[in-house]
């Protein structure tokens, strides 16, 4: 599975859009890219995911380059329950397994 | 729908005695997984079952760690004997898994605590 590359961690204001970068440049094309965030004491709890059109769906949007060596997770407007770590995860088509980064800590400030 | 369950939410014990984690999927998901997380780190993936079968345990320390999951429903983890490395949130989660677009659903984790 490819690598990925996330800030360690990012601040936002209550109400304005997250945008969460994500370097996966060693990507292929039959991999997919996935988001998991994690709130604190829960598990991992999924986003969206893509393989290279954008995607939008009730929690979040996901834009992918066109090269999809790079994507950003949108949370349009963020509120103080967003507060999380934030998991880009690049996974083969049909592959199973999830490889978790230390990804990024978002803290949405009131 | 209920999500995944696991019991207990906390526990510390001392090295070298053993502990176990349980776990109930959500009805009806076929595959279910054990993962490791340490401090600071994301979560690392012990053992996946596919049914009643591990069908990847390559993570899974063998000489202390155990795993069953009996009549492809819950599941519990084991360690014995527990060793002070040991303490981490162990996550379990479950998936139905069809074509390549599946989802992993987590439960809560259970914290160990070894002393």
């Amino acid at each position: 599975d490819a690598k990925t590359t996330q800030p360690p961690s990012m601040d936002c204001a209550e109400g304005r859009a997250a945008n969460l970068p994500c370097n996966h440049s060693t990507i292929s094309g039959n991999e997919y890219v996935y988001w998991y965030r994690q709130i604190h004491s829960q598990g991992p709890q999924y986003i969206i995911h893509g393989l290279k059109n954008n995607e939008t769906n009730e929690m979040a949007s996901l834009i992918i380059t066109e090269d999809r060596k790079s994507s950003t997770l949108i949370l349009p407007h963020a509120t103080l329950r967003d507060t999380a770590v934030y998991y880009c995860i690049v996974r083969v088509r049909g592959a199973q397994k999830l490889v978790f980064g230390q990804g990024t800590r978002l803290t949405i400030n009131p | 729908e209920a999500g995944v369950v696991q019991s207990p939410r906390y526990k510390i014990i001392e090295k070298k005695q053993p502990v176990a984690f349980w776990c109930n999927p959500i009805s009806g998901h076929n595959t279910l997984y054990w993962y490791r997380q340490n401090l600071g780190q994301g979560p690392e993936l012990l053992i996946r079952y596919e049914n009643e079968e591990a069908v990847d345990d390559s993570q899974l320390p063998k000489d202390r760690f155990s795993a069953e999951r009996l009549k492809g429903v819950d599941s519990t983890l084991k360690i014995q004997p527990a060793e002070l490395g040991d303490s981490a949130v162990y996550l379990c989660a479950s998936s139905l898994v069809w074509g390549s677009s599946y989802e992993q659903y987590f439960g809560p984790g259970t914290r160990l605590t070894v002393t």
